[in-house]
Formats: structure tokens, sequence, C-alpha cells
């Protein structure tokens, strides 16, 4: 199975704060990666699909990039809303899997 | 807009069946847009995939599960299931009902159901 190891499990910042996640694949995963947000009790929301592609509505401050092994999901300006718990996802074999996922706390 | 209702028992005995029901509105189950998926949370752990269906009848289980899962679609109802046989305590977790595309991955999920394993 492809690993993917996201860090850091848990970050804290501030309102207005640029902050940036990142996940690494344990083999060439080319650009199949999702970026999901979840909150407490609530259906998680996908993001980001193939490593930079926003789902309609999501806003511009959120971002994606890398390629290969390396992705990462930055988040330029962070609003009340976004602290929740992120994770990313590799679709390019089965089975699919998950990183660890990232806390995102107020300061 | 796709969304999903999963519907459960909430607790089963240590060697029972878990069935779980996914319910889908927005879109039609039996289209060749979208895949069917399931995904577990065990409370405090990481996110297991366990499976995907495609209308075409393709199914792709997690092995890790050891052939314990059936995935299966009710086009009549709109509904996709989970049949999770001789469970144990290690199947207790936020089960989740998701619906994806080959280009973009899961993207539209329910709020999950908690099933318990205990006896």
């Amino acid at each position: 199975d492809i690993q993917m190891t996201q860090s850091p499990s848990s970050l804290s910042a501030s309102v207005g704060d640029r902050v940036t996640i990142t996940c690494r694949a344990s083999q060439v995963i080319s650009n199949f990666v999702v970026w999901f947000q979840q909150k407490p009790g609530r259906a998680p929301k996908s993001l980001i699909y193939a490593t930079s592609t926003l789902h309609s509505g999501v806003p511009s401050r959120f971002s994606g990039s890398g390629s290969g092994t390396d992705f990462t999901l930055t988040i330029s300006g962070l609003q009340f809303e976004d602290f929740a718990t992120y994770y990313c996802q590799q679709y390019y074999t089965y089975p699919m899997t998950f990183g660890q996922g990232t806390r995102l706390e107020m300061k | 807009q796709v969304q999903l209702q999963e519907s459960g028992p909430g607790l089963v005995k240590p060697s029972q069946t878990l069935s779980l029901i996914c319910t889908v509105s927005g879109a039609s189950i039996s289209s060749t847009n979208y895949y069917w998926s399931l995904i577990r949370q065990p409370a405090g752990k990481g996110m297991e995939w366990i499976g995907r269906m495609y209308p075409s009848g393709g199914v792709y289980y997690n092995a890790s599960l050891r052939s314990r899962a059936i995935i299966s679609l009710d086009t009549s109802k709109n509904q996709f299931s989970l049949t999770l046989n001789s469970v144990t305590t290690a199947d207790t977790a936020v089960y989740y009902c998701s619906s994806g595309t080959q280009h973009q991955g899961l993207h539209s999920w329910g709020q999950g159901v908690l099933v318990t394993v205990s006896s």
C-alpha cells in the first residue's frame, strides 16, 4: 500500500496567517491527490483534486501544489471558518490511502 | 450536487454482520459518471478506505478487510450498501459513504454514522 505521510500533525495559527500542510507519498502517484477539510460532526468536504484544482465554491485562499511524491496544501489568509482538520488522500492506485490528518487550531 | 446519507445499526455484536445503507440524492446510482465508496474512521485514528463500486459492476476492496466486505447497489432505491461479516471490536468506527469520479477522486461525502461493535 502507498503510505501518505502528512505533516505537521497539528498546527496553531491566527486569522490572517498563511499556513502550509505537506503530504509525502511512499511512491510516485502522479498528480492523483485530493485534500479534504473535516469539522467535528460534519461531513468531510473535498477542497482540491488532481493536486491543484479547486472544487467549485472553494475559496481561492486555498491552493495545492506538488507532483510525484511531494504535495502541499496552502491556505493564504486564514479565516475563522478554516480551523479544522485537513487530510490528503491518493487515488492513484488501490487501496486508496489517506494521510493521518493535520489539526489546524487557533493560536 | 451529489448528497449522501448513511444509515446503520448503531450497535453490532462481535461475530455478527454489519449492514450499512447509503442513500444517494442528486444523482442516479446507475450513472457511469460516478463510483460509490465507503470509508471508515475509528475514534482517534486515521481514515481507512473500504472499497468502491462502479455501476458497470467493477468492485474493488481493501485487502485489509480479508474478504469480509461486500458492496452492492440497489438501483430501485438509489442506494448502495456495505455488508461486513464476522465483525470484531476493531470494526468500531464512523463509517462514511462517498461518491467520486476517475478524475476528481472522492468529491462528496455523507455525514458519517457511528457503528459500535460490542457485546
